[in-house]
């Protein structure tokens, strides 16, 4: 079946340390998205790719980098940077123009 | 960045009862898409919208795209205990060759049997 993979579900790491999310899709969608969400706030969108090889910074994308080397993988790195990392991370796909997006089920961030 | 007022921020409601939950903008938006996240999961597609006026129903859920392009709400009658989740109201927004979605804050939904 197709979809979109996010790995691992939950994930620590000490402050001061990067640490990079993972995101896998077998859709075939061109376009990728990372949504960082917190409590109360809904999805900010943090980086997106229309496709490989490029993209684009999101309304939120200080301390955070990622890739697009292939089509199927967008991982998403959070750098020491990121002054409040601790979150709940979403990967989406979606198909030209951003229709038929889909989500994975998220990456809970936490760090101590 | 641009964003969407979505009200009520939470909800409290006994099973059965009929539940309205609405989003506004100050932009105009081509497509307006309703999603419902479960704890711990990512959001699901409920409704999409795609015409301004228009009137979809999804079994128990309905959603209208308002006449001016900017609103959008969700009614969900009859409102039993997996309702319970977060609602998120979502625009697209086309550009160039791309487009991506600007969500609302989320509406908290809790059903009490």
């Amino acid at each position: 079946d197709g979809g979109i993979t996010q790995s691992p579900k939950y994930l620590f790491r000490k402050e001061g340390q990067n640490v990079t999310l993972s995101c896998e899709q077998n859709l075939n969608h061109d376009a990728m998205y990372w949504y960082r969400q917190d409590p109360g706030q809904g999805l900010r969108l943090i980086y997106y790719s229309q496709i490989v090889n490029d993209f684009q910074k999101g309304d939120i994308a200080e301390g955070y980098s990622v890739s697009r080397e292939k089509k199927e993988s967008f991982p998403l790195t959070v750098t020491s940077a990121q002054k409040n990392p601790t979150a709940f991370y979403l990967c989406a796909s979606s198909i030209e123009r951003g229709y038929g997006y889909t989500f994975g089920s998220g990456t809970r961030l936490t760090v101590v | 960045g641009q964003q969407l007022n979505q009200s009520p921020q939470s909800m409290f409601i006994q099973e059965g009862e009929d539940v309205s939950m609405n989003c506004t903008s100050s932009s105009i938006f081509n497509t307006w898409l309703w999603y419902k996240q479960d704890p711990g999961e990512g959001p699901v597609l409920l409704i999409a919208l795609y015409k301004a006026g228009e009137l979809t129903s999804n079994g128990r859920l309905t959603a209208q795209f308002g006449i001016t392009r900017k609103d959008s709400f969700l009614n969900i009658s009859a409102s039993i205990p997996s309702d319970v989740g977060i609602y998120f109201c979502a625009g697209l927004l086309i550009y160039n060759q791309g487009g991506k979605l600007i969500f609302g804050q989320g509406t908290e939904l809790s059903v009490k049997p």
